[in-house]
Order: structure tokens, then C-alpha cells, then sequence
């Protein structure tokens, strides 16, 4: 049984231009979560979908967006990008809203 | 919103040495607490979690005690391996959030061989 996958697994980009990174879930699982990971610190909570319903968003600015697509993938928007976006970006499935299970992440630069 | 602090921010300890490491949290409206564990370059990996419903629960070497009075839970690894070494991150979840997980800042958990 696959885990969750996140693509693509780096990506270099320079600051004002767009990203989308792309997560899809374990199979059954129609929850994805995604966080952001700064160097050192936990993961920071960004947005969560169930059901390809919005049903929670961090902290986070309007440059960043997200949707969930009728398989349950689920793409990860960040637009007019500034360099403290720099980030590792993970995405979590789950099944039941309890066990969260990571994906390996997108490192993202952004120069 | 919920917070978490955990402590301490780095351990060492001998192989087969215990290794303890505790969080505290805010929102007593919180149910699920559980604890992943990252290696460097790699996705953090969940390796127990416990409920507000239960006090104590284990997993081979790796147990988690919940105090829902004091707002405080921790892990407990005994006969450390150097192959435990990596940053552990606490989290919790409020009530009805479903996917959204408070993290703690992370332990860097060192055993020496």
C-alpha cells in the first residue's frame, strides 16, 4: 500500500513568482492537511480539506491557496513568493481526522 | 488558538539509557496527542498517540503518559538505540479540528553509542 506521495521533491524559485505543489493521499484517505516546516521549528498548520471542502486554514497569508480534487489529490498554491516561503512543505492524510500520516515533503527555495 | 511547549530542546543519553520528553498544552478542549518522530531529510513519522480518554499507553519501548489535569503529556523510550537518535515533535489536536495538529518546537534526541 503506497503512502502518501508530494511532488515535486525540490524546487528552486525566485522571489514574486508562483508554485504549486502537489500531494496525493493514501488510498481510502479523504483528508489532506498541509504545514509548512522552517528549519528547526515543528510543522506549522496551513490548510486542511475533507471531503474537497476547505475545513481549516492557518495563520497564513492570501498568497497562499489550496484545493482538493475529486480523488482526493490535493494541490498546495503559493503565489508572489518572498523569500521567508523557503521552506520544507508536507502534506498529511488521514482517514478518520486522528492518525496523520506525512508525506516526504517538498523543499522549496526560494532565491 | 492552542499551544504547545516542549522540553528539553536537545537530550543526550548512553545507549540503553531512558530518554524522557515533555509537552504541555493550553486548550483543554484538546483530545489527541500524538508524537512523530523525524529523521534528518526525512518525512516525520508518527509513533504513538495517545487520547484524552486514556492515561497511559504503550508500544514495545515507547510509552506516553497523559495528565489532562496539568494539561501535560510525554514520551518515555527506554533502552535507547542509537538508531532512536533523531528530533521527536509533540503535537495535539483540538476537539472538532479534525487534521489541524499544534506542533511543539521539536526535542534533537542524541544516544551515544
Amino acid at each position: 500500500d503506497a503512502g502518501v506521495t508530494q511532488s515535486p521533491t525540490h524546487l528552486i524559485k525566485t522571489r514574486g513568482q508562483h508554485v504549486t505543489l502537489r500531494c496525493s493521499p493514501i488510498s481510502g484517505h479523504k483528508s489532506v492537511s498541509w504545514y509548512q516546516q522552517v528549519l528547526g521549528q515543528g510543522p506549522q498548520f496551513i490548510f486542511q480539506y475533507y471531503e474537497k471542502e476547505e475545513r481549516g486554514r492557518g495563520n497564513f497569508p492570501d498568497r497562499f491557496s489550496a484545493r482538493q480534487f475529486p480523488n482526493y489529490s490535493s494541490e498546495l498554491n503559493v503565489n508572489a513568493l518572498l523569500l521567508g516561503d523557503s521552506a520544507l512543505y508536507l502534506c498529511a492524510s488521514s482517514f478518520s481526522g486522528y492518525e496523520q500520516y506525512f508525506g516526504p515533503g517538498t523543499r522549496l527555495t526560494v532565491t | 488558538g492552542e499551544n504547545v511547549e516542549q522540553h528539553p530542546s536537545t537530550l543526550s543519553v548512553q545507549e540503553g539509557d531512558s530518554a524522557v520528553i515533555k509537552c504541555t498544552y493550553s486548550d483543554s478542549a484538546s483530545n489527541y496527542f500524538p508524537w512523530y518522530k523525524q529523521e534528518l531529510g526525512k518525512r516525520p513519522q508518527l509513533i504513538i498517540d495517545i487520547r484524552s480518554n486514556v492515561g497511559e499507553k504503550k508500544d514495545q519501548r515507547i510509552a506516553v503518559t497523559l495528565n489532562k489535569t496539568a494539561k501535560h503529556f510525554s514520551l518515555h523510550i527506554t533502552e535507547t538505540q542509537p538508531e532512536d537518535s533523531a528530533v521527536y515533535f509533540c503535537a495535539a489536536r483540538r476537539g472538532s479540528t479534525l487534521g489541524r495538529l499544534y506542533f511543539g518546537r521539536g526535542t534533537q534526541l542524541t544516544v551515544w553509542p
